[in-house]
């Protein structure tokens, strides 16, 4: 069965330093991948997505992913923390299931960033 | 401005009623989507449509209904069948069917049972 597992539910850092955002998935092909973000009481927010065409990914707001297919990773990162990436984040795979081209979530990762 | 606008944005229900929560998109997508959103558990899907005057089931499909008359238009139906109703709603579209088209989300409904 096809998942997505978030490592962490909790990851704290102080301003200014690394984010890591952990994210393994389970498939029997290489997909495409999504990292969303979500603000408190938001919809979620597009924040990259990998299609195959380079493994190294940059998205908006200076995160970045990489999809490492002997890992089955695709983990989040930044390579300086901002208040203002304090959220929760989200890795979604597709889900081969039916012909819909349904999404599999994980369970999110809540980003706290101290002063 | 194009996007999806999900209403109302905080709504209290009482046990026994039935409650229904709009979502109008105007992107021109082709398919539509319900999530609920509990703290901890990600989105499961309720349901979700990929063409005018069709849906399916998604996980969690028990005690809620839809229509999908128009293309721009998924109204999400609560009713009373449904045991634990409270959570937060998130609306979504897609282009159309494929496995690489990103989701686009609403900012969300969150329903109170009192």
């Amino acid at each position: 069965a096809q998942s997505v597992t978030q490592l962490d539910s909790h990851v704290s850092v102080s301003e200014g330093t690394p984010v890591l955002l952990r994210c393994n998935y389970s498939s029997s092909y290489s997909p495409s991948l999504f990292w969303y973000v979500q603000h408190p009481n938001k919809g979620l927010q597009l924040l990259l997505k990998y299609t195959s065409a380079a493994t190294l990914v940059k998205g908006i707001n200076g995160f970045e992913a990489e999809f490492k297919k002997s890992e089955t990773s695709f983990h989040l990162t930044k390579p300086s923390a901002h208040m203002s990436d304090a959220a929760e984040y989200f890795c979604v795979a597709p889900s081969v299931r039916g012909s819909q081209g349904n999404l599999i979530f994980g369970k999110g990762t809540k980003l706290s960033v101290k002063p | 401005d194009g996007g999806i606008t999900q209403s109302p944005k905080y709504l209290f229900r009482k046990e026994g009623q039935n409650v229904t929560l709009s979502c109008e998109q105007n992107l021109n997508h082709d398919a539509m989507y319900w999530y609920r959103q509990d703290p901890g558990q990600g989105l499961r899907l309720i349901y979700y449509s990929q063409i005018v005057n069709d849906f399916q089931k998604g996980d969690i499909a028990e005690g809620y209904s839809v229509s999908r008359e128009k293309k721009e238009s998924f109204p999400l139906t609560v009713t009373s069948a449904q045991k634990n109703p409270t959570a937060f709603y998130l609306c979504a579209s897609r282009p159309g069917q494929g496995f690489t088209g990103e989701l686009f989300f609403g900012e969300g409904s969150r329903l109170t049972v009192l």
